[in-house]
């Protein structure tokens, strides 16, 4: 499984766009890039999945340049309920059986009123 | 429809007792995930299932570790002759390979 180096913390006002990078240099040819949401006390939630260029869903938009040694998840005007660990994580999704994922530390993102 | 849920919520046990640990994963998803996440910590991998066999078990931290699935549904985790090495927030998740994985709110076992 590929390594992913995040920053550990991140604090940003409300309704400014935040954008977290994740670093993965190692990143094989059949990985994905998956992030993660998680809130106090409660379990870790689906955020957004990519490959490779750009995808956006409702919540986030995750950026991958060409090389794919890193991706940027970007959070647009957040508010205060975004306060959260959020998680990268890089593997072989399409390999049956080795979905498990590999968490790291996270980023413990604060935003402040 | 329901989510994963997990029971108990919170469990307090004394060193040396054995805990079960259940989860009830979204009916239909056939994979089904336990993780262990220690206080200010990312998650631990500790085993999977498709359907009742568990192909991956890798993360189970000792032989005290054993979980079972039956019906491809209900999942038990048990944890026999507990140490206070083994406190923290147990999570389950499930699936629908190779979709996002949807967890449970865990339970927080506690070795006193």
């Amino acid at each position: 499984l590929a390594k992913t180096t995040q920053p550990i913390s991140m604090d940003s006002y409300e309704g400014q766009e935040v954008n977290i990078t994740c670093s993965h240099n190692n990143i094989a040819t059949n990985d994905y890039i998956t992030w993660y949401q998680q809130f106090p006390s409660q379990g870790p939630r689906f955020i957004i999945q990519g490959y490779k260029t750009k995808v956006t869903n409702e919540v986030a938009s995750l950026f991958i340049p060409a090389d794919r040694k890193s991706s940027t998840l970007s959070l647009p005007r957040v508010s205060l309920s975004d306060t959260a660990v959020y998680y990268c994580l890089v593997g072989d999704i399409t390999y049956f059986g080795n979905e498990k994922l590999t968490f790291g530390t996270g980023t413990r993102l604060t935003i402040i009123p | 429809g329901a989510g994963v849920s997990q029971s108990p919520s919170n469990k307090v046990t004394e060193k040396g007792k054995d805990v079960e640990l259940r989860c009830d994963p979204i009916s239909g998803h056939t994979a089904l995930y336990w993780y262990r996440q220690s206080l200010g910590q990312g998650l631990e991998f500790l085993i999977y299932f498709q359907g009742n066999s568990a192909p991956d078990k890798s993360g189970l931290p000792s032989d005290r570790f054993s979980a079972e699935r039956t019906g491809g549904s209900v999942s038990t985790l048990t944890i026999q002759r507990t140490q206070q090495e083994d406190s923290a927030v147990y999570l389950c998740a499930s699936s629908l390979f190779p979709y996002e994985q949807y967890f449970g709110p865990g339970t927080r076992l506690t070795v006193t």
